[in-house]
């Protein structure tokens, strides 16, 4: 089946520093995401990419959709204490256009 | 967006016993789903519920499990039957709406089994 491999699993950063995680595949996928999951809630939807290379940024985050449409990564800059969470890719391919795979997780933790 | 609200929020439920999850949207979606979270895991789909007929239940995941209802547009159900330890889990409903592209998440229902 369609799995999607997410890197780090965690990170232990200080606050201010720059943060990037990434997913790949085997698969190719048309929409790759990005959620962001707090404890204790479900998550939510950071950044969502539609097109082989687009790069697209919300705030200080910057997400792209690999040229080979099998990966996408996520970039977070001068980190701030509310960036603590976990950070789920997930992405929809070809067939059974509705649903999502999600990837492992990234795990952020940040040092004040 | 869509609001989701999950009921219950958490529960402790005795293993054999059966828990119904309610996932309310404040407006019509086209879509809902329901995700497992385990432990320290990621999210994986248990169904796509459909309205008006049965569930389209993923690999791994039966109605008998896991029966799922969906009377109309803003309102689904799912039971976890026959409890055991290892169905302790986060359960999340998920749904897309008519005008935005992804999926929303409800917060969330954290159950334990004992």
């Amino acid at each position: 089946g369609q799995q999607l491999n997410q890197s780090p699993q965690s990170m232990f950063i200080q606050e201010g520093e720059d943060v990037s995680m990434n997913c790949t595949s085997s698969s190719i996928f048309n929409t790759w995401l990005w959620y962001k999951q707090d404890p204790g809630e479900g998550p939510v939807l950071l950044i969502a990419l539609y097109k082989a290379g687009e790069l697209t940024s919300n705030g200080r985050l910057t997400a792209q959709f690999g040229i080979t449409r099998k990966d996408s990564f996520l970039n977070i800059s001068a980190s701030i204490p509310s960036d603590v969470g976990i950070y789920f890719c997930a992405a929809r391919g070809v067939q059974g256009a509705q649903k999502l795979v999600f990837g492992q997780g990234t795990r952020l933790t940040i040092n004040p | 967006s869509a609001v989701i609200s999950q009921k219950p929020s958490r529960d402790i439920c005795q293993r054999g016993t059966s828990l119904t999850i309610q996932c309310q949207v404040d407006s019509q979606v086209t879509m809902m789903f329901w995700y497992r979270q385990q432990p320290g895991q990621s999210l994986t789909l248990i169904a796509t519920a459909n309205q008006g007929s049965e569930a389209t239940y993923e690999s791994g995941f039966v109605i008998d499990k896991f029966p799922i209802s969906r009377p109309n547009l803003t309102f689904s159900t799912l039971t976890v039957s026959n409890m055991s330890p290892e169905d302790s889990s986060i359960y999340l409903c998920s749904v897309r709406t008519w005008t935005a592209s992804e999926a929303f998440f409800g917060q969330g229902t954290r159950l334990t089994v004992v």
